[in-house]
């Protein structure tokens, strides 16, 4: 089991073009999430997934979408890139939406937009 | 608004002694509260969940409380070693919208 997998590792970006993180997860679970990770912030949701074809946003969406393409993928875009979204990129997923439920993590996804 | 607010500053702590860590919560009051451990470059770990009619929980040489009356939540590493050197974050959540706190970096010396 590979878990949560993510790619790119690392991405750097000019201001204003687009680029599509994906992420997998082979555990089949139903829920997906995308948070970003900056120094000091802590991990702030930005979309997240509650099952196979159902997207919601989370604490701080704008700048970014998402899809669901499968029980297995979720996409984040950035579709004009901004040096304010120069982040780390955590992907996780959990067996069902909810609280009680433990998230896995991917190992990131290192983003510089210049 | 929400807000969850962990010890800002880094923990450095000798091998054998006990690190506490605290997590405060305000303006809501979560039914569960996760923690978990990151490491450099890595995505978190899951190591707890304790819920709010459950005072304290236990795991090997970690005990975490929870108090809905303080809207705290401590979280202590006993017999600590080098090897806990890590940062861990808490999630208090009621709403799995909620993101995490900003985390607290333990810094275990042998």
């Amino acid at each position: 089991n590979a878990g949560v997998t993510q790619t790119p590792k690392f991405q750097v970006l000019k201001t204003g073009q687009s680029m599509t993180l994906q992420c997998a997860q082979d555990m089949n679970h139903n829920s997906m999430y995308w948070y970003r990770q900056d120094p000091g912030m802590g991990l702030r949701l930005i979309y997240y997934s509650a099952s196979e074809g159902t997207t919601d946003k989370g604490e701080v969406p704008n700048g970014y979408n998402v899809s669901r393409l499968n029980k297995r993928e979720f996409s984040l875009r950035l579709e004009s890139a901004a040096p304010s979204q120069t982040s780390v990129y955590f992907c996780a997923s959990s067996e069902q939406p909810g609280d009680d439920n433990e998230q896995f993590f991917g190992p990131g996804t290192r983003l510089t937009v210049l | 608004s929400q807000k969850i607010e962990q010890n800002s500053e880094a923990l450095n702590i000798q091998e054998g002694k006990t690190a506490t860590l605290t997590c405060n919560y305000t303006n809501y009051s979560p039914a569960y509260l996760q923690w978990y451990r990151q490491d450099p470059g890595r995505g978190p770990v899951f190591l707890l969940l304790i819920r709010e009619n459950e005072k304290e929980k236990r795991k090997e040489r970690l005990k975490v409380t929870f108090d809905t009356t303080l809207k705290q939540s401590l979280f202590h590493i006993t017999a600590s070693q080098p090897a806990d050197s890590a940062t861990y974050l808490c999630d208090p959540s009621n709403d799995y919208k909620l993101s995490f706190g900003a985390g607290t970096t333990v810094t275990v010396r042998a």
